[in-house]
This record gives structure tokens, C-alpha cells and sequence, in this order.
């Protein structure tokens, strides 16, 4: 079964560049969901949409934008990054008319490491 | 608010014991329940959620979860452990009211299986 796709699996950036995650959910999924989650740390949530829209907002800092394009696809920008941005980043999806009974699937992450 | 919390860092049993990882719970609303696991530098996978219905819910691998609203809890059991399921585990909550549709996660529980 076709799970969600996030890319690049490996990301290393220096302090101050920019970095853009994608992240493909799966086909039907209408939600997208962003996590950060630090070394030993829970999943955090940044930020969601739904349709193309925002739907919810977590802990983004403002120099994170986030976006879902027509296909679904959504696109995590990150600028002026810091050290401590290093961070496993997730994307789930999930399909928004069984919310909240469906659970979300996760991608494998992009793990960003600022250095 | 949502929250979940899970009081213990680890959980270390032998194989073929029986494994508890503990959550409770605290929502406003209905509570809507799910156990991830994660193995090291991967994704967040789905094992089982309580939605309504039967306390006692089975999921994948063998895993269970027993639903106790008096005690707000959600332990995750499985009746005899493997090595293989030495992990990291996460109990989360979304709730149906106000739409809080993202995951609320607790802090992890690392799983240790010796042979």
C-alpha cells in the first residue's frame, strides 16, 4: 500500500540557508499534518492543512512557512536556520471526512541537521 | 486542552513476559486514543486507536489496549514480548470537540526486550 512520501530522507544544512522539505501523502488523504521532534523528544506539532488551507498551527516558529499545493503535496520552508532547528522533521496525512477517528500516517521523516 | 501522559521512561521485560506501557489521559471532550511505535530513524507507526465501543482493542502485532474511563487510562499490553518489539512507543489523544483533529503525543516510552 502506498505510504506517505517525504523527501530529502537527509538534509544537512549551515546556519543562516534556507531549506525546503516536501512531503507526498497518501493518495486520497486530503489532511496534512508537519511534526519536529527533537533528540529524545515527542513528535511536536507545527502545523496542518486541509484543502489546500491552513487548518491548525502549533509551535511553528515564524521563520517556518508552510504550504499544500492542488495535488496535495505539501512543502515545509525553513530560512534562517538555527542549530537547534536540527530535528527529525514528519509528515502524516490523513483523510479529513473520518477525522478524528482515522489515525495518521507518518512518512519516514527528513532529518535536517544544522551545523 | 488535550494531553496525554505516559509515567514511565522505560519498560524493560524479558521475552516472553508480559509488556505494559502505560498512558492516561486528560481531554475535554471525547477522547480519541492511538499507540505508535518507532524504531530508530523511522516513521511513527500506527498500532491500534480507541474510538468508542469495546474497552479491550487489538491492533497489530499482537498489541492490545485496554480503555479505562474511571482511571482515564489507555495501557498498551501485549501478553507475551519479543526482542523485536524493543522500540519506542507513544500514546496520543485527538479529541472531536472544538475539531482539535491533530495528535497530541506523550512523552515516549522506550521498550527494552532482552532475550
Amino acid at each position: 500500500a502506498a505510504g506517505v512520501i517525504q523527501s530529502p530522507r537527509h538534509l544537512i544544512k549551515e546556519k543562516r540557508e534556507t531549506a525546503t522539505l516536501k512531503c507526498y501523502p497518501i493518495p486520497r488523504h486530503d489532511t496534512v499534518y508537519w511534526y519536529q521532534q527533537g533528540p529524545g523528544q515527542d513528535p511536536q506539532f507545527l502545523i496542518s492543512f486541509y484543502e489546500k488551507m491552513q487548518s491548525d498551527k502549533g509551535s511553528i516558529p515564524d521563520r517556518f512557512s508552510a504550504q499544500q499545493f492542488s495535488d496535495y503535496h505539501s512543502e515545509l520552508n525553513m530560512s534562517s536556520l538555527e542549530l537547534g532547528d536540527s530535528a527529525l522533521y514528519f509528515c502524516a496525512s490523513s483523510l479529513t471526512t473520518l477525522t478524528p477517528r482515522s489515525p495518521l500516517h507518518f512518512g519516514n521523516g527528513t532529518r535536517l541537521t544544522v551545523t | 486542552a488535550q494531553s496525554v501522559a505516559q509515567p514511565e521512561d522505560q519498560v524493560n521485560v524479558a521475552e516472553g513476559n508480559p509488556l505494559t506501557v502505560k498512558c492516561t489521559y486528560s481531554v475535554s471532550g471525547n477522547p480519541y486514543l492511538f499507540w505508535y511505535v518507532q524504531y530508530p530513524n523511522r516513521g511513527l507507526q500506527f498500532l491500534l486507536k480507541y474510538i468508542t465501543g469495546d474497552n479491550l482493542v487489538k491492533g497489530s502485532y499482537g498489541f492490545e489496549a485496554e480503555f479505562n474511563k474511571s482511571q482515564t487510562s489507555f495501557h498498551l499490553k501485549k501478553p507475551s514480548a519479543l526482542v523485536s518489539d524493543s522500540a519506542l512507543y507513544f500514546c496520543a489523544v485527538r479529541v472531536s470537540f472544538p475539531n482539535d483533529y491533530k495528535l497530541s503525543f506523550g512523552a515516549g516510552t522506550t521498550v527494552t526486550v532482552r532475550a
